[in-house]
C-alpha cells in the first residue's frame, strides 16, 4: 500500500511557465516532507523541504505547499527553466522515532519545453 | 565537501550469484541508509545505520540481503543468493546527527540475469 502517491508519471510545461508538481500521502505520522531532483544515472538531489507546522516555504524559484488536513502537497517551480526536466520525487518521513528512513513517491517525469 | 561515493556504479550478475556493493558516506554524517530504486519506483529504505549500530532493517529481507557498517564509517550491502527480482539501483545515502535531509549517492545498477 503506497503511503505517498504521486498521481502523474510525467509533466510537460513550457520554459518560463509555472510547474506545479503534486504529491498525496495517507500516514498521519509524517510530520516532514522533502522534495528531491533526479537526473539520469544520478542519485537523487535534496531540493526543498517542509515541516508539518508549516504551510509554505520558498527557496528561490521553488516554493513547497503542504495541507495537512487534505494530506497534500505541492511543489510550485517558477519559472521553468530547461536544466528543470528531470524526475521529482516526493519523500514523507516520521521523526518521531529513531528510524527516519524517507518513504519515497513513485516521481513524476518534468519535461520543460523549450 | 565530498559526497557520497558508491562502487562499483554496474555489475551484471546470474542468478544465484552473490555481489557486494560498497558506500563510502560525506564525512561526519552519523547515519547511513542504504535504498533499493526499482525501475519505475521510488527508492525503498532497506537498512538504516546510526553509527555502526542498526536503527532500522524490517524491510531488509534478511533471508538473501545483508549489511554492515565497520567503525561507523564505510558501509557494504551483499547480496548472496541474488533473484531476478533484485534487478534495481542500490542507493546508498547519508545524514548530519539530527537532521533530516539526506544526501545520495550515484547508486549502483544491478542486473541479474
Amino acid at each position: 500500500d503506497q503511503q505517498v502517491k504521486q498521481n502523474s508519471p510525467s509533466l510537460s510545461v513550457q520554459e518560463g511557465r509555472i510547474s506545479i508538481l503534486n504529491c498525496d500521502y495517507t500516514n498521519s505520522m509524517f510530520d516532514y516532507f522533502l522534495w528531491y531532483k533526479k537526473y539520469p544515472a544520478e542519485g537523487p538531489t535534496f531540493l526543498i523541504s517542509i515541516s508539518s507546522i508549516k504551510d509554505k516555504n520558498e527557496d528561490g524559484r521553488f516554493t513547497v505547499f503542504l495541507n495537512k488536513s487534505a494530506k497534500h502537497l505541492s511543489l510550485h517551480i517558477v519559472p521553468s527553466q530547461p536544466g528543470d526536466s528531470a524526475v521529482y520525487f516526493c519523500a514523507a518521513e516520521n521523526s518521531g522515532g529513531g528510524a527516519d528512513g524517507l518513504t519515497f513517491g513513485k516521481g513524476t517525469h518534468l519535461i520543460i519545453q523549450p | 565537501e565530498a559526497g557520497v561515493a558508491q562502487s562499483p556504479r554496474y555489475k551484471i550478475i546470474e542468478k544465484r550469484q552473490s555481489v557486494a556493493f560498497w558506500c563510502n558516506p560525506i564525512s561526519g554524517h552519523a547515519t547511513l541508509y542504504w535504498y533499493q530504486q526499482i525501475l519505475g519506483q521510488g527508492p525503498k529504505l532497506l537498512i538504516q545505520f546510526q553509527n555502526n549500530g542498526v536503527v532500522d532493517d524490517s524491510q531488509l529481507p534478511k533471508d538473501r540481503f545483508s549489511a554492515e557498517r565497520l567503525k561507523g564509517v564505510d558501509s557494504t550491502l551483499k547480496i548472496q543468493p541474488a533473484k531476478l527480482e533484485d534487478s534495481a539501483v542500490y542507493l546508498c545515502a547519508s545524514s548530519p546527527w539530527g537532521s533530516y535531509e539526506q544526501y545520495f549517492g550515484p547508486g549502483t545498477r544491478l542486473t541479474v540475469t
